[in-house]
């Protein structure tokens, strides 16, 4: 149980384009998701966490409207990157979880975006 | 702010133990993770500790943590060569919380 999936695992795109990814669980509701990027060696950087139903928080130096993220479900979120520019290129991971404090988040696959 | 540090890299040959290191100096963490990432793949769950408990083992994983110290280490039993990957350390202090990851600890295993 608790599978996480990602769609698409990889996408390439031409700058000034709209990225949608969509991020599933697939067997269980996530009442919170978190969305990550991590650059090539490098640890994963928290983005955003989103609650379903609510709007995300985002994390300090992340612009909410480049990164449009919206929880419209228990099972599925998506993050939308507007106008995207050779910088945004990376791979962006989501996590999610049931909830309750004992809780673990799983995470999806990952999906890496190229802009070219 | 909160912070993982783990070291980047270790080598191992096959069949011997390794012991991956993490620290960490947020004395409210609760939950401990260790989560393993394969080149161009996502992170994957290999087990995760509370910070009640001082050992736990799960097969060829034993997980130890000194609270005081803030120290936790990931023992891998008889390391293969599949075993060859990143393993993060990661810690927060409630559920629906973010995590805070390591950088990372690049694990090679020598055939």
């Amino acid at each position: 149980g608790a599978v996480v999936s990602q769609h698409p695992s990889r996408v390439i795109c031409k700058s000034g384009t709209s990225v949608k990814i969509e991020c599933r669980s697939l067997d269980f509701q996530a009442t919170t998701m978190f969305w990550y990027r991590q650059f090539p060696k490098q640890s994963l950087m928290l983005m955003a966490t989103s609650n379903e139903g609510s709007k995300a928080t985002y994390e300090q130096g992340v612009e909410k409207d480049k990164f449009l993220i919206n929880h419209a479900s228990l099972t599925l979120s998506t993050l939308t990157v507007t106008s995207a520019h050779p910088e945004d290129s990376s791979f962006y991971i989501c996590s999610a979880e049931r909830g309750g404090s004992t809780d673990t988040q799983y995470f999806g696959p990952g999906t890496r975006l190229t802009v070219l | 702010g909160e912070d993982v540090e783990q070291s980047l890299f270790l080598s191992v040959r096959e069949g011997d133990s390794s012991v991956i290191n993490c620290t960490y100096t947020d004395s409210s963490s609760t939950y401990l993770y260790w989560y393993k990432q394969e080149p161009g793949a996502g992170l994957q769950l290999l087990t995760y500790i509370f910070s009640n408990m001082d050992m736990k083992q799960d097969q060829r994983l034993t997980v130890l943590l000194n609270k005081k110290d803030k120290h936790l280490s990931l023992r891998i039993a008889d390391t293969q060569t599949g075993d060859s990957a990143i393993y993060f350390c990661a810690e927060r202090d409630s559920g629906n919380t973010p995590l805070v990851f390591g950088k990372g600890t690049r694990l090679s295993v020598i055939a």
